[in-house]
């Protein structure tokens, strides 16, 4: 079983919709979140990182993190056609140099 | 400032052939990661390197697969001899290191077909 798991697999929200994508983890060592996004035909790409409890909000993206029941979320506001990609939740281990476990990633489709 | 570079971009190869995948990482970065993708597996860690040196390898990648860094702004993965299920992305990424949550920066990837 992955110790990162995201849902949905799958999302698709019409332009300017708002897109939710969520995460989970089945390990509290866990510190350190992260969302990655790739386009097709390239490799990933961070977003954000959270670290601690509450919202991070970087322009029309948001992130939150609950650290006790090890749930991090993504929200997109506004989604453009240019957010339709495969988002990835990441997390990385206290004492682990820097190491990422990922999630199996949602991917996006934002409808014109 | 120059990404990640990654070399080449698609490979096919025979099954039995060795082949050699090349990554050059973000010029001062210290940490040089290799991963596999694929649909079903998703992104698998194969290697992780800190200052050149091998800090992980992958565990069930060990067998067929090398990764080495000469030096600070080369690394190579060895495939040796490749699978029909060796067919992946192979993911190159680099990060400045120096803790725990450093960002990690991927380059394109090398899409690799073993016939």
């Amino acid at each position: 079983q992955q110790k990162v798991q995201q849902s949905p697999e799958s999302l698709s929200v019409p332009e300017g919709g708002m897109a939710s994508l969520n995460c989970t983890s089945s390990d509290h060592n866990f510190q350190y979140f992260w969302w990655y996004r790739q386009h097709s035909g390239e490799g990933p790409k961070a977003l954000m990182s959270i670290f601690s409890d509450g919202d991070k909000k970087e322009g029309r993206f948001t992130a939150h993190l609950n650290k006790a029941s090890l749930h991090v979320s993504l929200h997109i506001r506004d989604s453009q056609p240019s957010d339709s990609a495969l988002y990835f939740c990441a997390a990385s281990l206290s004492g682990s140099f820097n190491k990422l476990t990922f999630g199996a990633g949602t991917r996006l489709a934002v409808c014109p | 400032d120059a990404g990640v570079t990654q070399t080449p971009r698609h490979e096919v190869a025979e099954k039995g052939q060795t082949i050699i995948l090349k990554c050059e990482p973000v010029s001062g970065h210290n940490d040089l990661f290799w991963y596999r993708q694929t649909k079903i597996q998703g992104l698998e860690l194969l290697s992780y390197f800190r200052s050149k040196s091998l800090m992980e390898d992958g565990g069930a990648f060990k067998d067929r697969f090398k990764a080495e860094m000469l030096n600070s702004s080369f690394s190579t993965l060895k495939i040796q001899p490749t699978e029909p299920k060796d067919s992946a992305v192979y993911l190159c990424a680099s990060s400045l290191g120096g803790n725990n949550y450093a960002e990690q920066f991927f380059g394109p990837g090398t899409r690799l077909t073993v016939l």
